[in-house]
């Protein structure tokens, strides 16, 4: 059973609040990492991090910003929330210093912004 | 970036009956490859994993995928599914070394029939 969490699981936000996804993991991976998933879709990485005081821009140019400050926690935030927003985030994590290792998600946040 | 390609988008099939679903990357080089699977409501977990060795891996729940490394192909198979698999179903790829990044295709949603 994967130790990662994510709070809120659902959130309902106005347009032009700021918001901040929590995830944390309690295995001590460096790695970890923000998908978006739309229906239908792949999972799209938006942000990613090596470890404490890394983050690097993902695939999908995303609004949000990420923060490392500590191992285990890796929230992202929305300075002001849009429509065009709303979808699912899902974290991740993965062991570092290994050539093969496999990602471990969270239960997801359920954006919807109106 | 890598592509992850997944050819079908919805399946519905009869309880009993067999399962194959489709999966193909573009990288052309070393690659590390996963299913996963979302139940409904549930987190993304991992189904199976290839890294290297006996190319017919087994995974939980009596799942089974053949890497084919000509045809870049990762095909997830049951031989016989049931009610529970409902579920939807992710192929990823990430390549050894480089940052462990995930890429996934855009999913297969399976309906089993009771």
């Amino acid at each position: 059973e994967a130790d990662i969490y994510q709070t809120p699981r659902y959130l309902v936000i106005g347009t032009g609040k700021k918001i901040t996804l929590e995830c944390s993991q309690t295995m001590g991976h460096d790695k970890m990492y923000w998908y978006q998933q739309d229906p239908g879709m792949e999972l799209h990485l938006i942000h990613y991090s090596y470890g404490v005081n890394s983050t690097e821009k993902g695939d999908l140019s995303s609004e949000s910003t990420v923060s490392r400050i500590r191992t285990e926690h890796f929230p992202l935030t929305l300075e002001s929330a849009r429509p065009s927003h709303t979808s699912q985030y899902l974290c991740a994590s993965s062991e570092s210093g290994l050539m093969n290792t496999e990602a471990f998600f969270g239960q997801g946040t359920r954006l919807t912004v109106v | 970036a890598q592509s992850v390609s997944q050819h079908n988008h919805h399946v519905i099939l009869s309880e009993a009956a067999s399962l194959e679903l489709g999966c193909n990357y573009s990288y052309g080089g070393t690659v590390n490859l996963f299913w996963y699977v979302q139940y409904p409501g549930q987190h993304l977990q991992l189904l199976l994993k290839y890294f290297s060795g006996d190319p017919l891996v087994k995974g939980i729940k009596g799942f089974e995928a053949e890497f084919i490394k000509s045809k870049f192909s990762f095909n997830l198979r049951k031989p016989s599914v049931q009610w529970s698999d409902t579920a939807e179903y992710f192929c990823a790829v990430n390549v050894p070394g480089t940052g462990n990044q995930f890429y996934f295709g855009t999913g297969t949603s399976l309906t089993v029939i009771p």
